[in-house]
């Protein structure tokens, strides 16, 4: 069984960084892209950031671009999302979401998402 | 970036309606689209891609159409778990962008 869990979220002040992780088990990991998205509470749904099966290739969203760093551990089945100069507006549920063989973008697992809280 | 535009953006219906949703892309994609199911507090579900490839599981009252810049989403006979959020998606080129989210209520 194909399963995304993502960890590491919490209350970070301005200013702060954070690390979120997603443990990913049930398929082989290294031959998928992998992708974060965010959504705000009460809000739709917003891309953040993407890297390739082997880590050579990464994306990110302009809002993040220069504060946030992508990156995975194949041996280790783990994504990461290094988060910095935490905004308020950073504020959201930070899903994981693996990518669709056969498509190049339709996102056909998700984790459960992890809150990252921005507060003073 | 792409804009994805959906309509509307909630409305109300009953059990057995048929309904459709309308996403439009700000320029063309061919058929790089998905459409997802979201329910409160849960992530969301990918219901079709390409446009009109239904996602293994999903109930075929759940249909795709579409390419280009013009997408619907259409749900044959509304059953009550099918109450959500609907969002499409593009993925012809980066960055990937969602539509704003149709929400769909019971009346």
């Amino acid at each position: 069984e194909v399963q995304l869990v993502e960890s590491g979220g919490g209350l970070v002040q301005p200013g702060g960084s954070l690390r979120l992780s997603c443990a990913a088990s049930g398929f082989t990991f290294s031959s998928y892209a992998m992708h974060w998205v965010r959504q705000a509470p009460g809000k739709g749904l917003e891309y953040v950031s993407a890297i390739s099966s082997n880590g050579g290739s990464t994306y990110y969203a302009n809002s993040v671009k220069g504060r946030f760093t992508i990156s995975r551990d194949n041996s280790k089945n783990t994504l990461y999302l290094q988060m910095g100069s935490l905004r308020a507006e950073d504020m959201a549920v930070y899903y994981c979401a693996r990518v669709k063989v056969a498509t190049s973008g339709a996102f056909d697992y998700w984790g459960q998402g992890t809150l990252v809280t921005v507060s003073s | 970036a792409i804009r994805m535009t959906q309509s509307p953006s909630s409305f109300s219906a009953s059990t057995g309606d048929r309904v459709t949703i309308t996403c439009r892309a700000s320029q063309g994609i061919s058929s790089y689209l998905a459409w997802y199911q979201q329910k409160p507090g849960k992530a969301p579900k990918l219901l079709i891609y390409a446009a009109s490839t239904l996602q293994s599981g999903v109930p075929s009252r759940f249909s795709g159409s579409g390419s280009g810049t013009d997408f619907t989403l259409t749900i044959s006979c509304l059953q009550s778990e099918d109450f959500a959020t609907y969002y499409c998606q593009q993925y012809y080129s980066y960055p990937r962008t969602f539509g704003q989210g149709t929400k769909l209520e019971i009346k």
